[in-house]
């Protein structure tokens, strides 16, 4: 059985930097892409970025420039890391892993369904 | 791309129908490969999103067939062709045809 565990620190500082793990288990982190999105409290969802298991990224342009992902395949681990935070990246932060999409007509791929999501982890940025 | 949903808010009767909707400021119709690349997803009270739909109309691997979606490249519609206890939540729709993603406000279902 697949499962996404996020760790966190709770708690952040304004202006300093929030790392975020998630631990993937029962899964090689292979021929997926690893997604981060966030959910304010009481708010909806917003996508921050994915990471393909070469390395490749894509981050949302509106994090200007703020927010990195790395991933261990070895230790079956992608990171977010954010920085200069402020209380409005207050979030359930989760991860969700992203199947490929085969576009047949194009003989080509596609990142696909979120199809596996974590619990989340809430952190709080504040004084 | 700008999802918008409606309505914000659904209360709804067991066993009878639902529907929500999504409109996109953009087409999500890929020309190339005829895909329309708008997905669904419930969010249940106190559990992370789960995938419904995905690529316009494919139901995700154990959705019942009582949940279908259909639209064209800019207004979607998830229907509920009987409301059961188990679907209320938030739904959202979301857009991967042009990066980045994009979600919808979410619409809460209550029964």
């Amino acid at each position: 059985q697949v499962q996404l565990q996020e760790s966190g620190p709770g708690l952040v500082k304004p202006s300093e930097t929030l790392s975020v793990t998630c631990t993937i288990s029962g899964a090689l982190l292979t021929d997926y892409y690893w997604n981060w999105i966030r959910q304010a409290p009481g708010k909806g969802l917003e996508w921050i970025g994915y990471i393909w298991h070469s390395g490749n990224t894509y981050y949302n342009p509106s994090f200007k420039g703020r927010v990195s992902m790395s991933i261990d395949t070895s230790r079956s681990q992608v990171s977010l890391k954010m920085i200069s935070v402020t209380a409005a990246d207050t979030a359930v932060y989760y991860c969700a892993r992203q199947e490929v999409e085969v576009r047949v007509a194009v003989s080509g791929t596609t990142p696909g369904q979120l199809d596996l999501w974590g619990h989340g982890t809430l952190v709080t940025v504040s004084s | 791309v700008v999802l918008t949903q409606t309505p914000l808010s659904l209360p709804v009767t067991p066993g009878e129908p639902a529907s929500i909707f999504c409109r996109s400021s953009h087409s999500l119709l890929d020309p190339d490969d005829g895909n329309t690349y708008l997905d669904w997803y419930l969010q249940k009270p106190g559990q992370s999103p789960q995938v419904l739909i995905y690529t316009l109309s494919h139901r995700a691997s154990g959705v019942p067939d009582r949940i279908s979606a259909s639209g064209s490249g800019t207004d979607f519609t998830l229907k509920i062709s009987r409301v059961e206890a188990e679907d209320v939540g938030v739904y959202y729709c979301m857009q991967r045809k042009k990066f980045p993603c994009t979600f919808g406000q979410g619409t809460r279902v209550e029964v």
